[in-house]
């Protein structure tokens, strides 16, 4: 099965940071890579879909690139609305797999 | 407004059984392959069990093969999950998520999901 390492686990970081979460598969896989955010309460929320693509209403500061086996998920510049847990997502033939998640927290 | 609604969560006790619903609204749900995906208390998000539109093709990721089985009715736009031997892992919120495995290829709209706990 493929493995996603994501990383870091947690992430503290203000206002206004540039913000980067890695995700590391264990083999190469499809550009069927997508992040989520998901707050304290609340059921995940698309954010990025095929490595890049923004979802519907996800603000232009999220960004998602690949390069190899390893997956980014960038916000330009961190917003209040922001601070919440990130999770990538993989799908290969009927495979789904999520990374560990990172929390992103006040710093 | 397209949206997913579960029930059927509850307290079952371990060996026990539970039927979780998920209701769909503002979508052509026959359309669409949907999926079950839960995450135990503190931890992250797993993926449990898939069904295309039809039915045609159903998926159970390995923790729980044998023992769930999701189904759908399509004229209720309703997919079902049957959870039968619950273990103390299987305690978690369940979400349902529908698959859009054309243009997204993701999990592009969620429920509020709805929790299992399996106790002694």
């Amino acid at each position: 099965d493929i493995q996603m390492t994501q990383s870091p686990s947690t992430l503290s970081a203000s206002v206004g940071d540039r913000v980067t979460i890695t995700c590391r598969a264990s083999q190469t896989i499809t550009r069927w890579l997508a992040w989520y955010q998901q707050k304290p309460g609340k059921a995940p929320k698309l954010l990025i879909y095929r490595t890049s693509s923004l979802g519907s209403g996800v603000p232009s500061r999220f960004s998602g690139s690949e390069s190899g086996t390893e997956f980014t998920l960038t916000i330009s510049s961190l917003q209040p609305d922001d601070f919440a847990t990130y999770y990538c997502q993989q799908y290969n033939t009927y495979t789904w797999t999520f990374g560990q998640g990172t929390k992103v927290e006040v710093k | 407004e397209m949206q997913l609604v579960e029930s059927g969560g509850g307290l079952v006790q371990r060996g026990g059984s539970l039927r979780l619903s998920c209701a769909a609204s503002g979508f052509t749900f026959s359309s669409y392959s949907m999926t079950w995906v839960r995450q135990a208390p503190g931890k992250g998000l797993e993926w449990v069990s898939y069904i295309t539109s039809s039915s045609s093709t159903i998926q159970y990721a390995d923790s729980v093969r044998g023992r769930f089985t999701i189904s759908r009715d399509n004229a209720k736009n309703s997919v079902l999950l049957q959870m039968n031997s619950l273990r103390d892992e299987d305690t978690a919120v369940y979400y349902c998520a529908r698959w859009e495995g054309v243009v997204e290829v993701a999990f592009d709209i969620w429920g509020q999901g709805t929790m299992v706990t399996v106790s002694s």
